[in-house]
Formats: C-alpha cells, structure tokens, sequence
C-alpha cells in the first residue's frame, strides 16, 4: 500500500526558533499533499494543500508567513514554523493523494509530527 | 461548506458486543464519506468509504458503516467489538481541492 513518511516524529525546541517537518510520499507520487495540526483530544483541522511546483493554498486564519509550506518535489512536501512560540505546540499530520490510478486518488495520513515548543 | 458532526464524545460498549459510532454530515451535491482510526501518538488510518454505491460498506478489521441519505448519516458499526479496538474514530467528507474535513472524533472504549 501507500506509504508516507514523516520526518521528524517528535521535536521539542525553544521558543523563537524555527523547526522544518518532512513529509515524504514512499512509494507513490504525490500530486497533492496536505498539512493538518491537531490539538491535544481535538479533531484534525486542514492548514493548507500544496500542490508540486506551485504555492500553497492555506486556510482561513492560518498565517502564511508563519507556516512556511514547499512542495518542491512529488514526493516531498515540507512545513517549516517559522519563531515558533508555545501556542504552536501541537500534532502535525500531513497527508498525500496520488497520481491517478494510486490508491484510487484517494489521500494516505502520515503518522504524524508532534511539535512542542518551550 | 461541508461538515461534519459525531454527536457522542465517548461510547462504552463490551467486548463482544455490537458497536456504533455515529455520524452525520451536510455537503452540497453527492457526499464523499470515510472513516478513519487514530491510536495514542500516531497518524490516521483509513477504515472505509463511501462514494457511490452499495449503502453498506464493508472496510479493514471487520468495521462496516451504513450510509443513509434521508438521514444524512454514516454510522460506523462492527458486530463484534474488540478491546484492541479501543481508539479515536474521525468521520470525514471530502471537499474542496479534496481535502478533509473532520468531525469532532468518538472516543471508543472497549471494556473486556
């Protein structure tokens, strides 16, 4: 089946700095991948959907300076928080949809980031 | 814009009983329904689908859900619940640009 990575699987940094997460689409090419944050025993809320070679669309409310997203390849995606403050500590999933005929275009979750910052 | 609504925080059910986690939903045009499972730490697996179709579907570990029109419901059952079984459950609908919008999540507590 479809794989995704991702890279780190927890990370803890100071407040100020800025921490990348990987997003990797294993055996698949990812035309599309999207970044989900979740809060602890909240649900899964969209952040933004990025497609390869273009920019991302983010979501209302989701501030684009500060989640930096780069698809730069079809089988990486990354997001970067950039000065990262304690009210960004949270659970990054990211997810990818395939090329048509993978996976019935349909979108497989990678096991998550979580991201806590002091 | 389309969502999606799990009335029930937390069901408690036995194990070896039948289990049902509820959904219901509100899109524009044919809806797009999955169910997904979260354990402790770890990203979401995909349990099933609905696209078009069968009303039943059957998906991985013995987990079905029915989808009702009239009802704009896609509960997810299993005959036979399982300790293991205990996890968050998320249904979700798909959008636009075909991401995901998620309820709010069922917790599931499997007693032995």
């Amino acid at each position: 089946g479809a794989v995704v990575s991702q890279h780190p699987s927890w990370v803890i940094c100071k407040s100020g700095t800025s921490v990348k997460i990987e997003c990797r689409s294993l055996d698949f090419q990812a035309t599309t991948m999207f970044w989900y944050r979740q809060f602890p025993k909240q649900s899964l809320m969209l952040m933004a959907t990025s497609n390869e070679g273009s920019k991302a669309t983010y979501e209302q409310g989701v501030e684009k300076d500060k989640f930096l997203i780069n698809h730069a390849s079809l089988t990486l995606s990354t997001l970067t928080v950039t000065s990262a403050h304690p009210e960004d500590s949270s659970f990054y999933i990211c997810s990818a949809r395939g090329l048509a005929g993978v996976g019935d275009n349909e979108q497989f979750f990678g096991p998550g980031t979580r991201l806590t910052v002091l | 814009a389309q969502s999606v609504a799990q009335p029930e925080d937390q069901v408690n059910v036995a194990e070896g009983n039948p289990l049902t986690v509820k959904c219901t939903y509100s899109v524009s045009g044919n809806p797009y329904l999955f169910w997904y499972v979260q354990y402790p730490n770890r990203g979401l697996q995909f349990l099933l689908k609905y696209i078009t179709g069968d009303n039943l579907v059957k998906g991985s570990y013995g987990f079905e859900a029915e989808f009702n029109k009239s009802q704009t419901s896609f509960h997810l059952k299993k005959p036979s619940a399982l300790v293991s079984d205990s996890a968050l459950y998320f249904c979700a609908v798909r959008g636009l640009r075909r991401a995901l919008t998620f309820g709010s999540g069922t917790r599931l507590q499997v007693q032995p």
